[in-house]
């Protein structure tokens, strides 16, 4: 069974600054990631996907994530904070090939972003 | 396109009625998914579907029943609802490693 776990539910960072949201997973076959982001009372926008190939994935919104196999690490980063940032997001990871129609979420990283 | 619709986007029931929450899609996706969210649970998987006639159980799908009649349209039905079922409730569409979110039906049982 698959597993995702996102270190920190709440994570604080001044504008301007690294935006280091951490995930790790743990599967049993190549797995597909993901990040989401969900904005107060909306549904979840998807900012980026790791399926195959170049393991440095970037997203909107100037995110990007990189997949570390030997750490079974999928972090979301962002060099530059900005307000628009303050949001929930959320890791998630199917077994990839066919059954990409089930993700398994990791519980969520708030981040607030202090002006 | 209308991407994935859901209705109602709020619902009071009381402890026992029932309820169908509906959701569709208009991107001719065979997959589609049920989720709830809860309040540092992230999404949870209640129940998933490949294509038209064909369903099957996610991780929480206790209370919960699916249909699958056609390819845009896929119910989701509270038989006796009870307060453990107030949450969010997110469907999605899949297709090509990716899925598609509706923007959530918010569930309250009192």
């Amino acid at each position: 069974a698959q597993s995702v776990t996102q270190l920190g539910s709440h994570v604080s960072v001044s504008e301007g600054a690294l935006v280091l949201l951490r995930c790790n997973y743990s599967s049993s076959v190549p797995p597909y990631l993901f990040w989401y982001v969900q904005y107060p009372n909306q549904g979840l926008q998807l900012l980026l996907k790791y399926t195959t190939g170049a393991t440095l994935v970037k997203g909107i919104n100037g995110f990007e994530a990189e997949f570390k196999k030997s750490e079974t690490s999928f972090h979301l980063t962002k060099p530059s904070a900005h307000m628009s940032d303050a949001a929930e997001y959320f890791c998630a990871v199917s077994d990839g090939g066919g059954s990409n129609y089930k993700l398994t979420f990791g519980k969520g990283t708030l981040l607030t972003v202090n002006p | 396109n209308a991407g994935v619709t859901q209705t109602p986007k709020f619902q009071v029931l009381k402890t026992g009625q029932s309820m169908t929450l509906q959701c569709a899609q208009d991107m001719n996706h065979e997959y589609m998914s049920w989720y709830r969210q809860d309040p540092g649970m992230g999404l949870r998987l209640i129940h998933y579907s490949v294509g038209a006639g064909i369903t099957d159980q996610g991780e929480v799908p206790n209370g919960y029943n699916v249909s699958r009649s056609t390819t845009e349209d896929f119910p989701l039905r509270l038989l006796s609802a009870a307060p453990s079922q107030t949450s969010v409730y997110f469907c999605a569409s899949s297709w090509g490693g990716e899925q598609y979110f509706g923007p959530g039906t918010r569930l309250t049982v009192t």
